[in-house]
C-alpha cells in the first residue's frame, strides 16, 4: 500500500513569491493535516481537511492556505514568501477518528531567499 | 486544546544502556496519545499509541511506553538502545477524533558507542 506522497521534495523561491505543495493520502484515508517544521518552533499545525472541508486551522497567517480535492489529494499554498517561511513542510493523512495515529509524508523542504 | 511537554530537549547515552524519555500533556478531554521517530531529512514514523486500555503499550523497535492518567505523563522507555537509535522522538497528544494533534518539541536521543 502506497505511502503518503509529498511533491516537490525540494524547493527554493524568492521572496514575495507564492508556492504550492502538494500531498497524496493513503488510500481510503480522508483527513489530511499539514504542519510546518522549523528548528526555532518545532512542528506547528497548519490545518486539517476532512472530505474536502477545512475541519480546523492553527495559528498561521492568511498567507496559507489549502484545500482538497474529491480524491482527498490536498494541496496548500503559501503567498507573498517570507524568509521565515524556510521550513520542513509535512503532510499526514488519518483514518478519521479511528485513532491509528497520522501517516506523515517526507516532506518538502522549502527555503526561501 | 490539549498540549504536549518534552522534558528534555537532548539525550545522550551509551550503547546498550536504558533510555526514557519524558512526555506530560495536558487536555481537558479524553485522549490518545503518540510516539513518533524522525531520522534526519525524513517525515515522522509512528513508535507506538495509547488509545485505551492497558497502560502498558509495546511498540516498534523495542520502545515501550506507558500512559499514567494521574500524572498526565507518557513516558517511552527502551531498556538498550543502539546506535541506530539516534533520532529526533516527538511526543503527541490528539482528541477522540483525532482532528487535532499537538506534538512536543522534540527529544534529540543521541546514542554514542
Amino acid at each position: 500500500k502506497a505511502g503518503v506522497t509529498q511533491t516537490p521534495r525540494y524547493l527554493i523561491k524568492t521572496r514575495g513569491q507564492q508556492v504550492t505543495l502538494s500531498c497524496s493520502p493513503i488510500s481510503g484515508h480522508r483527513s489530511v493535516s499539514w504542519y510546518q517544521q522549523t528548528p526555532g518552533q518545532g512542528l506547528q499545525f497548519l490545518f486539517e481537511y476532512f472530505s474536502e472541508t477545512q475541519r480546523n486551522k492553527g495559528n498561521f497567517p492568511g498567507r496559507f492556505s489549502g484545500r482538497q480535492f474529491s480524491n482527498s489529494r490536498s494541496e496548500m499554498n503559501v503567498s507573498t514568501l517570507e524568509l521565515g517561511d524556510s521550513a520542513l513542510y509535512l503532510c499526514a493523512s488519518s483514518l478519521d477518528g479511528q485513532g491509528y495515529g497520522y501517516t506523515f509524508g517526507s516532506g518538502t523542504r522549502l527555503t526561501v531567499v | 486544546a490539549q498540549s504536549v511537554t518534552q522534558l528534555d530537549s537532548q539525550v545522550p547515552v551509551f550503547e546498550e544502556a536504558p533510555v526514557e524519555l519524558r512526555c506530560n500533556y495536558s487536555s481537558s478531554v479524553s485522549v490518545y496519545l503518540f510516539w513518533y521517530v524522525q531520522y534526519p531529512n525524513q517525515g515522522l514514523q509512528l513508535l507506538l499509541k495509547y488509545l485505551s486500555g492497558s497502560t502498558l503499550v509495546k511498540g516498534i523497535n523495542g520502545f515501550e511506553a506507558e500512559f499514567n492518567k494521574s500524572q498526565t505523563s507518557f513516558h517511552l522507555r527502551k531498556p538498550s538502545v543502539h546506535i541506530s537509535d539516534t533520532a529526533e522522538y516527538f511526543c503527541a497528544v490528539s482528541d477522540q477524533g483525532l482532528r487535532d494533534m499537538r506534538f512536543g518539541a522534540g527529544t534529540r536521543l543521541t546514542v554514542k558507542p
